[in-house]
């Protein structure tokens, strides 16, 4: 089946411009989840979405990023005035609800977009 | 206190030998920690999993160990392989509040021919 899609797989931008960046989760799952990695880096959490509850926005780094998710399936990532230190690569993740109830309870995750400000 | 600490940075390890990564926490209301291994290119992806209530977890050649008291859980790579190199993350969930993973910094493996 079909897994956690994510566009563009790399984007460039320059400074100051402002970016969107697709994640089409798995048919069916409730929750999604946006993370950062940057080189060498861990993941990152930005922000987390589940059924239509308000989102968990505390990982957003500034006011110049913001996401929504329509209708309970794609989820657009947005960042403003880009900066050079926004570079990294952004993936997406989605899973049916409540994590390690089961072994398929887990996050399944995006290719990842790479994002490179000039 | 949401932090999952990862050692080490990275791993050189000889074709048939072990491989160990450790991670530590201290959020005590973690009720669950995955590993995930990520391939260049690709997101991760989950390995292998345990609860707290049990004290190793083993499937194939990769096993989880897993002390409560020291807030402590480390993966074990057993006869690695070329095909294992690549980036492990530990991770935890918190018991309460948002089913979201606190993830540790990473280890990237290479196990030399």
């Amino acid at each position: 089946g079909a897994g956690v899609s994510q566009s563009p797989s790399n984007k460039v931008t320059e400074k100051g411009k402002d970016v969107e960046l697709r994640c089409d989760p798995i048919s069916g799952h409730t929750a999604l989840y946006w993370y950062r990695q940057s080189l060498g880096q861990g993941l990152e959490f930005l922000i987390y979405f589940q059924g239509n509850s308000a989102p968990d926005k505390s990982g957003l780094p500034s006011d110049r990023f913001s996401a929504e998710r329509t209708g309970g399936s794609v989820s657009t990532l947005t960042i403003q005035r880009t900066q050079q230190e926004d570079s990294a690569v952004y993936l997406c993740a989605s899973s049916l609800g409540l994590i390690g109830r089961s072994s398929t309870d887990t996050q399944y995750f995006g290719p990842g977009t790479r994002l490179t400000v000039l | 206190q949401q932090q999952v600490k990862q050692s080490p940075q990275s791993l050189i390890v000889q074709k048939g030998g072990i491989s160990i990564i450790n991670c530590a926490y201290e959020n005590t209301a973690f009720d669950y920690f995955p590993w995930y291994q990520q391939f260049p290119g690709k997101g991760p992806a989950l390995l292998i999993a345990i609860r707290p209530d049990v004290s190793e977890k083993k499937e194939g050649r990769f096993t989880i160990s897993f002390n409560k008291s020291a807030k402590q859980f480390s993966l074990h790579i057993m006869d690695s392989q070329p095909g294992d190199s690549a980036t492990y993350f530990c991770a935890a969930r918190s018991s309460g509040g948002f089913q979201k993973l606190v993830f540790g910094t990473g280890t990237r493996l290479l196990v030399s021919p």
